[in-house]
């Protein structure tokens, strides 16, 4: 099966400074590679997604890019705020339903 | 819309009882799972329904029964309780007419004693 690896497990930033946390997975057929956040007590939620067929996509201060040959994809949060601490998971799609996720990143930003 | 509500929020069982989690979503979504989140691993697979009347295993599906018997509501079954089960239990929906994103319920926090 798939086999999703995400590093750092923690990770500390100043506000207003960059985050990036990374993952690599090792199916190729993995077609779809969603992004969660999840905060205290709540069930993740989907922050931004890639498909195979894309290498970058930004929705404002977040961005995801893939690399397939590498088997390699990588959330870049900027200018982070308080309110982007949480945990966050990547994940890998194979098949019609099955994600694999990640095992997390504990992101704290330091006001 | 409710999106996906799951019920309970918390339980706590003995080893050997049995129980239900509920699981229902209002969003008409085809494909239903559930996950559980233990520390440290992430978010595992246990079933899934692409459909009514239609469920497949995931990556640990020992322990656990589904049924899949209307569009809306996907119930994950405990036959005989274990402390190994003690986990937080997610309920997912998604639909491959809106891209497999998948929405996610506020979980159900599983102790067993």
């Amino acid at each position: 099966g798939e086999n999703v690896e995400q590093h750092p497990s923690t990770l500390s930033v100043q506000e207003g400074d960059s985050a990036v946390i990374k993952c690599t997975y090792s199916d190729s057929a993995s077609n779809y590679f969603p992004w969660y956040k999840q905060e205290l007590g709540k069930g993740p939620q989907l922050i931004i997604d890639i498909r195979s067929n894309v290498g970058e996509k930004k929705d404002q201060r977040i961005a995801v890019t893939l690399n397939k040959t590498a088997k390699h994809f990588s959330l870049h949060i900027t200018e982070t705020q308080p309110e982007d601490s949480a945990v966050y998971f990547c994940a890998a799609k194979t098949g019609a339903n099955n994600l694999f996720f990640g095992t997390g990143t504990r992101l704290t930003v330091i006001p | 819309n409710a999106g996906v509500t799951q019920t309970p929020k918390f339980q706590v069982l003995k080893t050997g009882q049995s129980m239900t989690l509920q699981c229902a979503q209002d969003m008409n979504h085809e494909y239903m799972s559930w996950y559980r989140q233990d520390p440290g691993m992430g978010l595992r697979l246990i079933h899934y329904s692409v459909g009514a009347g239609i469920t497949d295993q995931g990556e640990v599906p020992n322990g656990y029964n589904v049924s899949r018997s209307t569009t809306e509501d996907f119930p994950l079954r405990l036959l005989s309780a274990a402390p190994s089960q003690t986990s937080v239990y997610f309920c997912a929906s998604s639909s491959p007419r809106k891209g497999y994103e998948q929405y996610f319920g506020p979980g159900t926090r599983l102790t067993v004693t």
